[in-house]
């Protein structure tokens, strides 16, 4: 079945690394996703990885995928105020490109 | 840019009403979504439309239904809003092709009391 699991909540000091991650249980993905949502606003694209990658860098940005495991990792270095929000990962299916798997979101609180 | 928009920020209705939530994206992205988002369950797919007048059952369809008369506007329907509809409502689109992101709106934050 399409089952996408994130821890609800992770608060890390200003300055940290914070590692939000994801499991999921249907291994015939083709694109996985990192969502942000801040306060009141939609949500947006992050960054995406495609599922023969096990890895993808965009600035303060890593995404590691281990396929074996179906678990999906966001890490965003030296954190700040400004990256605290919710934080959804997302997956299609080869079976079903038009639909995106959300995960339940992390909340990230990042404190001074 | 991409945008995508959404009528109203915030809606309170009472039980009963009839609620129409009106999406509009301009970048003639032939697919749109509709998903309701409640703390804990992350985003849940209620309907979506890959063409004019066409439509698709999401995971939650009971007690909504959707009309995509013209391909920029998808609007979701609420026949007798109940106080369990309450909710934040995204809507979404992109294009076919596969690989390609979808853009969000802003949210209606929808109260029926």
């Amino acid at each position: 079945g399409e089952d996408v699991e994130q821890s609800l909540f992770l608060s890390v000091r200003e300055g940290d690394s914070s590692v939000i991650n994801c499991t999921y249980t249907d291994s015939s993905s083709t694109y996985l996703y990192w969502y942000k949502q801040e306060p009141g606003a939609g949500l947006q694209l992050l960054t995406y990885i495609f599922s023969n990658m096990d890895m993808k860098q965009d600035q303060r940005l890593t995404v590691l995928l281990n396929k074996k495991d179906k678990h999906l990792s966001l890490r965003i270095a030296d954190t700040q105020t400004g990256d605290s929000a919710i934080y959804f990962c997302a997956e299609t299916l080869i079976y079903n490109t038009d639909k995106l798997i959300f995960g339940t979101g992390t909340r990230l609180q990042v404190f001074p | 840019d991409v945008k995508v928009t959404q009528s109203s920020r915030y809606l309170v209705k009472r039980t009963g009403e009839k609620v129409f939530l009106e999406c509009v994206q301009d970048m003639d992205h032939e697919n749109m979504f509709w998903y309701r988002q409640d703390p804990g369950l992350g985003l849940r797919l209620i309907y979506f439309s890959y063409d004019v007048k066409m439509k698709e059952k999401g995971d939650i369809p009971e007690g909504y239904s959707v009309s995509r008369e013209k391909k920029e506007r998808f609007s979701l329907i609420l026949e007798s809003a109940s106080t369990n509809q309450t909710s934040m409502y995204l809507c979404a689109s992109r294009p076919r092709r596969t690989g390609y992101e979808q853009y969000f709106g802003p949210g209606t934050r929808l109260t029926v009391t």
